[in-house]
């Protein structure tokens, strides 16, 4: 197993309440991704942080927002949450560079009722 | 942006059979292709993956083959196993900035 964790495992919520997903990365990792993979589906890029900024947003509405801190840990933001939000959503690490080897988190599973 | 078309999205095989998994991608900047097996309820899990400056990799029972010009990549399993049974992702670079993947094809490897 990597040493990438998320919290929490599971969530439910209803529409238009807020969430917080957190990812906490491997040791040594800058860099963090956060995907959207829906029943059947492959992951979906949301966005990428590197040393607390964002560079790299897939095509996502910005009501989903993220942070990174220094100690690289990440939260991934959803806003006025609509039934389609209903995912696994995946965190990944990787160290400098851009060609290297990305490693997930056992991923939050969020239900929107 | 990069766009990954993966076939086919089910195969059945006989145990000791091969699996072959074809993806192809649109961007010709991509440089790195990660393959990924997801078993259910898990995370996905890196099983092999090639770079633009290698035509073909091989790790035991897997292998991974890339033509840059025809931009396809092709995952190859021999002797399957039960244990092989899950989805697998392909997936390629975005200007080295995250990955894009391919919809998955649902491998069950029958006794």
């Amino acid at each position: 197993e990597t040493g990438v964790t998320q919290s929490p495992t599971h969530l439910i919520k209803t529409r238009g309440q807020q969430v917080t997903l957190r990812c906490s990365s491997q040791s040594g990792h800058n860099t963090v991704s956060w995907y959207q993979q829906a029943l059947g589906q492959g992951p979906q890029f949301i966005f990428q942080y590197y040393r607390e900024e964002e560079n790299g947003r897939g095509n996502f509405p910005p009501r989903f927002s993220g942070l990174q801190f220094p100690n690289y840990s990440s939260e991934l933001n959803v806003n006025a949450l609509e039934l389609d939000d209903s995912a696994l959503y995946l965190c990944a690490t990787r160290g400098e560079g851009p060609y290297n080897e990305q490693f997930f988190g056992p991923g939050t599973r969020l239900t929107v009722l | 942006g990069e766009n990954v078309e993966q076939h086919p999205s089910t195969l059945s095989v006989q145990e000791g059979d091969s699996a072959v998994i074809k993806c192809t991608y649109s961007d010709s900047a991509s440089n790195y292709f990660p393959w990924y097996k997801q078993e259910l309820g898990k995370r996905p899990q890196l099983i092999i993956d090639i770079r633009s400056n290698v035509g073909e990799k091989k790790d035991q029972r897997i292998a991974v083959t890339l033509n840059k010009t025809a931009k396809h990549f092709s995952l190859h399993i021999t002797e399957t196993q039960p244990e092989d049974s899950a989805v697998y992702f392909c997936a390629a670079d975005n200007y080295g900035q995250n990955f894009v993947f391919g919809p998955g094809t649902r491998l069950s490897v029958l006794p």
